[in-house]
C-alpha cells in the first residue's frame, strides 16, 4: 500500500528557510506520476504550493514569488520542500501527496505542523 | 488564477438527508479538470471525486458529481453520519486552486 510521510522541523524562526521532506513507501517516486506539496494555515482551507514529476517540472504558486524549492531524491525515494524568507504567514499544516496525471491527488501524508515563530 | 467559490458555507442537514454542494469557477474548467475532497477533523483530505463526476477508487456511489464549464456540484444522495466534514473543489486545469471548503454539519 502506498504511504507518504512528511518530516522535518515543528518550528522555523521568521526569516529563515522551511525545509520538509516526504518518504514515499511501497511505490516508486520515478514512477509516471506527480509529486506535490499542499498547506493549510490553522482553521484555513486548503493552498497548492507546488508540484514535481522525476522527469519534468517543477511547477509553483505564483503567490510564493518563486521561494519555494521542490526537488526529487531518487536514491532516497523522497521527494524534498524548502521555502525560504518564512513568516507566520507560512505556518500551517503541509501535506505532502501523489496526483495521478489529470486525476487529482489521491494519496496524501498525515502532514506535518510548522510553526513560524520566533 | 481560477478562483474557486464553493457555497454554502455551511449546510446543516440530518444524517439521511440529501446534500448538494456547489463550486463556481472564476473561468471555465478546461476539460472539466475538478476534484471533490472530504476532509474531517486532524486528518488529511480524502479525494472523492475527479474529473468532475468520476468517483475515486472504493468512495461510496452516495456520491457524486456533475456540472461543466464554470459551475459544478458534488452530492450526496442519503448522508450517513461519517459524511459530516468539510468539503473542498479542486481545478488543475489550469495550474492547481482550491476552494475555500463547505462545512457539512449536523442539524
Amino acid at each position: 500500500q502506498v504511504h507518504l510521510q512528511e518530516s522535518g522541523p515543528g518550528l522555523v524562526r521568521p526569516s529563515e528557510t522551511l525545509s520538509l521532506s516526504c518518504t514515499v513507501s511501497s511505490f516508486s517516486i520515478t514512477s509516471d506520476y506527480y509529486w506535490a506539496w499542499i498547506r493549510q494555515p490553522p482553521g484555513k482551507g486548503l493552498e497548492w504550493v507546488g508540484t514535481i514529476n522525476h522527469s519534468g517540472g517543477p511547477f509553483y504558486n505564483p503567490s510564493l514569488n518563486t521561494r519555494a524549492t521542490i526537488s526529487v531524491d531518487t536514491a532516497r525515494n523522497q521527494f524534498s520542500l524548502r521555502l525560504t524568507s518564512v513568516t507566520v504567514a507560512d505556518s500551517g499544516v503541509y501535506f505532502c501527496a501523489r496526483e495521478v496525471d489529470d486525476d487529482g491527488f489521491d494519496i496524501w501524508g498525515r502532514g506535518t505542523m510548522v510553526s513560524v515563530s520566533s | 488564477e481560477n478562483v474557486l467559490t464553493q457555497s454554502p458555507g455551511t449546510l446543516s442537514l440530518s444524517p439521511g438527508e440529501r446534500a448538494t454542494l456547489s463550486c463556481r469557477a472564476s473561468q471555465s474548467v478546461s476539460s472539466s479538470y475538478l476534484a471533490w475532497y472530504q476532509q474531517k477533523p486532524g486528518q488529511a483530505p480524502r479525494l472523492l471525486i475527479y474529473d468532475a463526476s468520476t468517483r475515486a477508487t472504493g468512495i461510496p456511489d452516495r456520491f457524486s458529481g456533475s456540472g461543466s464549464g464554470t459551475d459544478y456540484t458534488l452530492t450526496i444522495s442519503r448522508l450517513e453520519p461519517e459524511d459530516f466534514a468539510v468539503y473542498y473543489c479542486q481545478q488543475y486545469g489550469t495550474s492547481y486552486t482550491f476552494g475555500q471548503g463547505t462545512k457539512l454539519e449536523i442539524k
